[in-house]
Formats: structure tokens, C-alpha cells, sequence
């Protein structure tokens, strides 16, 4: 099946500065990547997603970049603000698999003021 | 209005008893989810329907039976409950099969067996 990785696990930034989230998948058969943000206690919110058709979207200070030949995406968020802070998961899907996700492991990211 | 609604929010309960979690969406959406988030933070997809319809069962243990009356509503019902059960618990939907994953979660149910 397939496995997803999701790197770094923790992540400080500076607000203001720029956020970066790698993840990696297994199954060239997947085609659609979400970006879920999860706020402490809070239930995850779909922030972003991507599908292998394209190889980059963006929605103001968030952007997610897709390499289908080396099965990684990355979640770019700038101009880091404190309500940034959270949890923010990676995922993919085989549409085959009936929209089964599989989930990265998760980044904490903490915006310092 | 909330889009994916789910109760209780809270649910404390003793080993060995029967519980249920509701969910009910107000989106439109044929697909419905049921995810399990450990207490590390991992998510995990355990059940999905679309249109009443069971599609993903994953390797959940048969104490768990999800029940969709209609496809607005996807309830959890847990047989004899174990301390390894405690998590929160989600429910989320997407517009169609064609979406690819779920598009809005449950506020959780956070489970506790005592």
C-alpha cells in the first residue's frame, strides 16, 4: 500500500520568514496530494491540495510543488504569522483505492513572534 | 451552520460497554469518512461510504460498525469497548468518490475508556 513520509517533524520559524514541509510517497499510482492544518484541540482544515496534472499551485502565502518522477511535494508557506502555528499533515490518495488517503506523520510548526 | 457535525464531543466510558458516535453533513456530499487520530497525532482512514455504499473497510477490528441510514449521516457504533480504543475519533466528507480525499472533518469525538 501506500506510505507517505513527511519531514521535518518539529519546525521553528521566525514570523515573517518562510515555512517548508517535504513529504515523499510511494505509489506513482497516487494523484491527489492534500495539505491539511490542524490547530491544537481543533479538527484538521483542508488548506491546499494538488493533483499530478500540475506541478505547482498556489493560494496567497501558501504554495504546494509536486515532482511526480521523484514522488515528493512540498508545502511552502511565506511571510510566516503566529496563527500559522500548528500541525499541518501531508497526504495521498490512489483513486482507484476509493479516495483512501494516506497521511504523512505530521509537522509541528511554531511561528515565534 | 456547521458543515460536518458529530456527537458527543467528549465520551468517558468503562471498559467492555457499547458506545455510538453521530455524524450528520449538511454539504450535499456522498462520501463520508471515519478516521481515527491516536495520541500521536496520526490520522488514519477506518471506514469510507459513498451513497450508503461501504467502499473502504480497512483492518479495523468487527467490534467497530459504521451505519449510513442515508448519506447525510455515518454513525460509529464501538462493541465492548478497550483502554486501546481511546483516541479522537473523526468524521469528514467529500463531494463525490472523485474528489480524492475528504474536504471537511468533524470537530472529533475524543474517546476515553477507562
Amino acid at each position: 500500500g501506500e506510505n507517505v513520509e513527511q519531514h521535518p517533524s518539529t519546525l521553528s520559524v521566525q514570523e515573517g520568514d518562510s515555512a517548508v514541509i517535504k513529504c515523499t510517497y510511494s505509489d506513482s499510482a497516487s494523484n491527489y496530494f492534500p495539505w491539511y492544518k490542524q490547530e491544537l484541540g481543533k479538527r484538521p482544515q483542508l488548506i491546499i491540495d494538488i493533483r499530478s496534472n500540475v506541478g505547482e499551485k498556489k493560494d496567497q502565502r501558501i504554495a504546494v510543488t509536486l515532482n511526480k518522477t521523484a514522488k515528493h511535494f512540498s508545502l511552502h508557506i511565506t511571510e510566516t504569522q503566529p496563527e500559522d502555528s500548528a500541525v499541518y499533515f501531508c497526504a495521498a490518495s490512489i483513486p482507484a483505492a476509493g479516495n483512501k488517503l494516506t497521511f504523512g506523520g505530521g509537522t509541528r510548526v511554531l511561528v515565534k513572534p | 451552520d456547521t458543515a460536518v457535525s458529530q456527537t458527543p464531543k467528549y465520551l468517558v466510558t468503562q471498559m467492555g460497554n457499547d458506545k455510538s458516535i453521530k455524524c450528520e453533513q449538511n454539504l450535499g456530499h456522498d462520501t463520508m469518512y471515519w478516521y481515527k487520530q491516536d495520541s500521536k497525532k496520526f490520522l488514519k482512514i477506518m471506514f469510507s461510504y459513498n451513497n450508503k455504499e461501504l467502499i473502504i473497510n480497512e483492518t479495523v477490528p468487527n467490534r467497530f460498525s459504521p451505519k449510513s441510514p442515508d448519506k447525510a449521516h455515518l454513525n460509529l457504533h464501538i462493541n465492548s469497548l478497550e483502554l486501546g480504543d481511546s483516541a479522537v475519533y473523526f468524521c469528514a466528507s467529500s463531494q463525490d468518490l472523485l474528489r480524492g480525499g475528504p474536504a471537511f472533518f468533524g470537530q472529533g469525538t475524543r474517546l476515553t475508556v477507562v
